[in-house]
């Protein structure tokens, strides 16, 4: 079956550091969502991606959908406590499956 | 705002018990889906439906386990019996579905913390 691998599992960074969390799946996605949790809370959507080489950006988080559509990216720019939580992404296999099967995710905490 | 109901929040049963979990879509979402979460295993999917038919609980253990839409505004996650091993965070989410190659986001309820002792 699908399956979708996320590392690093864990990722700790000191206030202002970049973070970078990346998505591989085992087969071609027709597209890529990515989730934040905040300890304690339930995912929320934060992008979808779906075509391929597409980059989006809010703010200090930029998103990359890879040119086979298999891998994708989300990084961020200059962290700040308010970052800290776990990243998920979650993709769609192609052939109009509606099935989104989530990483494992990133967990992110940032110190002060 | 609108936005996907589950209850209880929070369940303890003893081991033996039936657990049934509740979920109130976002009205007008046809997709619902049904997640596990644990540590060891992250975000589980059990099942999802569409429009109120079930279209894949392949991650469901089928022997305890069962999901159902009465209705456009209800999901019904039970387990009977419940096991230690079922403890976990139980989360719905609800969405449009595909529209065209694109499928759009699926908001997620606040979970279910289950308890099996």
């Amino acid at each position: 079956g699908q399956q979708v691998m996320q590392i690093p599992q864990y990722q700790h960074v000191q206030e202002g550091e970049d973070f970078t969390t990346y998505c591989n799946s085992s087969t071609t996605l027709s597209n890529i969502q990515w989730y934040k949790q905040r300890p304690g809370g339930h995912p929320v959507f934060l992008i979808q991606l779906v075509k391929s080489g597409e980059v989006k950006k809010q703010k200090r988080l930029t998103f990359q959908f890879g040119e086979a559509k298999k891998n994708s990216s989300l990084h961020i720019t200059a962290t700040q406590t308010t970052d800290v939580g776990t990243y998920f992404c979650a993709g769609l296999t192609q052939g109009g499956s509606e099935k989104l099967v989530f990483g494992k995710g990133t967990k992110l905490t940032v110190n002060p | 705002d609108a936005r996907v109901t589950q209850t209880p929040r929070h369940k303890v049963t003893e081991m033996g018990q039936e657990v049934t979990m509740r979920c109130q879509p976002i009205l007008g979402h046809n997709t619902v889906f049904w997640y596990r979460q644990t540590m060891m295993q992250g975000l589980e999917l059990l099942a999802y439906f569409r429009n109120r038919a079930p279209l894949d609980d392949s991650g469901m253990p089928k022997d305890r386990f069962s999901a159902e839409m009465p209705d456009a505004t209800l999901a019904t996650l039970k387990i009977q019996p419940s096991e230690p091993r079922d403890s976990a965070v139980y989360f719905c989410a609800s969405g449009l579905g595909r529209v065209g190659p694109v499928n759009t986001e699926a908001f997620f309820g606040q979970g279910t913390r289950l308890t099996v002792v």
